[in-house]
């Protein structure tokens, strides 16, 4: 089992473009969150998907949207690209929202923006 | 808005002594206390998680205190190993929301040998 997978690993951006990661969850895995990890503090939750659908979301403006595919995958896209959306970004999966102690966590995404 | 705080930033232990990393939390809601470990480069991965309804739980050499009234819980780490040095963040979460996670800032730990 792969575990939660992140692609890619690293990004640079500049101001104003628009960037989208993705995320593959664990097997057996059908919810799928995403977080915002600045340098030096701990993540911030972003939103989370079931069943296609955004079910929770997090304190970050509408630049930031994602979505979930039938097979549980998800892509993350953030549009107009800020200095400030340099983090890593990390996905992580759960055998359901109701299930916190399935959750895993993928290797994350650095975005760099310029 | 940080919603959960954690202490300290870092700290510094011999091998086989305890770590000892607190959190604190304001929101009465949360009913879910996990503990997150996270290796340079790497996802946070679950070390071991609480619910309000116990005071104490332990898995191997960690150990979550958990005071309601206080709104208080902690991470020991028993008998550390070098191997655990890393960043630890605590969390909490309500069932409601479907566990969406807040977590504190994180604690470095380094263990010398």
């Amino acid at each position: 089992d792969a575990g939660v997978t992140q692609s890619p690993t690293h990004l640079i951006k500049t101001r104003g473009q628009q960037v989208t990661l993705r995320c593959s969850p664990k097997s057996g895995h059908d919810t799928v969150s995403w977080y915002q990890q600045a340098l030096g503090q701990g993540p911030q939750f972003i939103f989370q998907y079931y069943e296609e659908e955004e079910r929770q979301r997090g304190n970050f403006p509408d630049r930031f949207s994602g979505h979930q595919f039938p097979n549980y995958s998800s892509e993350l896209n953030v549009n107009a690209l800020l200095l400030g959306d340099s983090a890593l970004y990390l996905c992580a999966s759960n055998q359901g929202p109701g299930r916190p102690d399935t959750q895993y966590f993928g290797p994350g995404t650095r975005l760099t923006v310029l | 808005q940080q919603q959960v705080k954690q202490s300290p930033q870092s700290l510094i232990v011999q091998k086989g002594g305890i770590s000892i990393i607190n959190c604190a939390y304001e929101n009465t809601a949360f009913d879910y206390f996990p503990w997150y470990q996270q290796f340079p480069g790497k996802g946070p991965a679950l070390l071991i998680a609480i619910r309000p309804d116990v005071s104490e739980k332990k898995e191997g050499r960690f150990t979550i205190s958990f005071n309601k009234s206080a709104k208080q819980f902690s991470l020991h780490i028993m008998d550390s190993q070098p191997g655990d040095s890393a960043t630890y963040f605590c969390a909490a979460s309500i069932r409601s929301n479907d566990y969406k996670l807040s977590f504190g800032a994180g604690t470095t730990v380094t263990v010398r040998a």
